[in-house]
């Protein structure tokens, strides 16, 4: 079975500081994809970033950046010098391979972020 | 390039009743998925619509249905409301291959009374 677990279910923290959101999934397939989400207050999910399970290269964009490890099964997302902007529900998910139902995203239950000023 | 619509923002419904969500995905994808979001829940994937055809079906009881049209726009039915379908109802397009993230519309918020 597929499973997606953000242990974290709220953080708060003061504008500046450096955050890093935690995502561990499971699944028994060799071939997959991991996604992040941003969810605002507004209530549309913003994809941030895919990451298929072949490339294990850490990715930088901006103040955001990702770290994939397969060995831990480990997705996580860092934001640096965070601002007020950043305050959001994270979601991590999980795509199986391309047959039948596995196509559908698994989804982890969302860490909240808090960054106050 | 015009994002995903949803219609309407926001429905009050009694028990009993039923209701018809609307989604308009961003122009060229051909693959429309909905999902429930619920506090206790969080995001659980209802089903997806390729080229008017549903393609994948997540674990929710037959009151719940759509379809999608030949201009790849979609539609979800839910009928005899329950107090338990008090939900954040989300539409995502994409191109449709697998892997391709997907782009999601603001929602539709559904309160049963």
């Amino acid at each position: 079975a597929q499973k997606v677990t953000q242990a974290q279910t709220e953080i708060s923290v003061v504008e500046k500081e450096d955050v890093t959101l935690d995502c561990v999934y499971e699944t028994r397939d060799t071939t997959y994809y991991l996604f992040w989400y941003k969810q605002p207050p507004s209530g549309e999910l913003v994809f941030l970033i895919r990451r298929n399970s072949f490339d294990e290269q850490n990715e930088i964009s901006g103040r955001y950046s990702w770290n994939f490890q397969k060995s831990t099964s480990s997705f996580n997302f860092t934001i640096t010098a965070s601002q007020v902007v950043d305050s959001a529900v994270y979601f991590c998910a999980l795509s199986g391979p391309n047959a039948g139902n596995n196509r559908k995203l698994i989804w982890g239950l969302g860490t909240s972020l808090a960054v106050n000023p | 390039k015009a994002g995903v619509t949803q219609t309407p923002r926001y429905l009050i419904k009694t028990r009993g009743q039923q209701v018809t969500l609307s989604c308009s995905p961003i122009s060229g994808h051909r693959s429309v998925s909905w999902y429930q979001q619920t506090p206790g829940q969080g995001l659980q994937f209802l089903f997806e619509y390729f080229s008017e055809t549903q393609r994948n079906k997540g674990n929710f009881p037959g009151r719940f249905s759509g379809r999608q049209f030949s201009n790849s726009r979609s539609e979800m039915n839910v009928s005899t409301l329950e107090l338990g379908d008090s939900a954040l109802y989300l539409c995502a397009s994409s191109l449709g291959q697998w892997g391709q993230p997907q782009h999601f519309g603001d929602g539709t918020r559904l309160s049963i009374l």
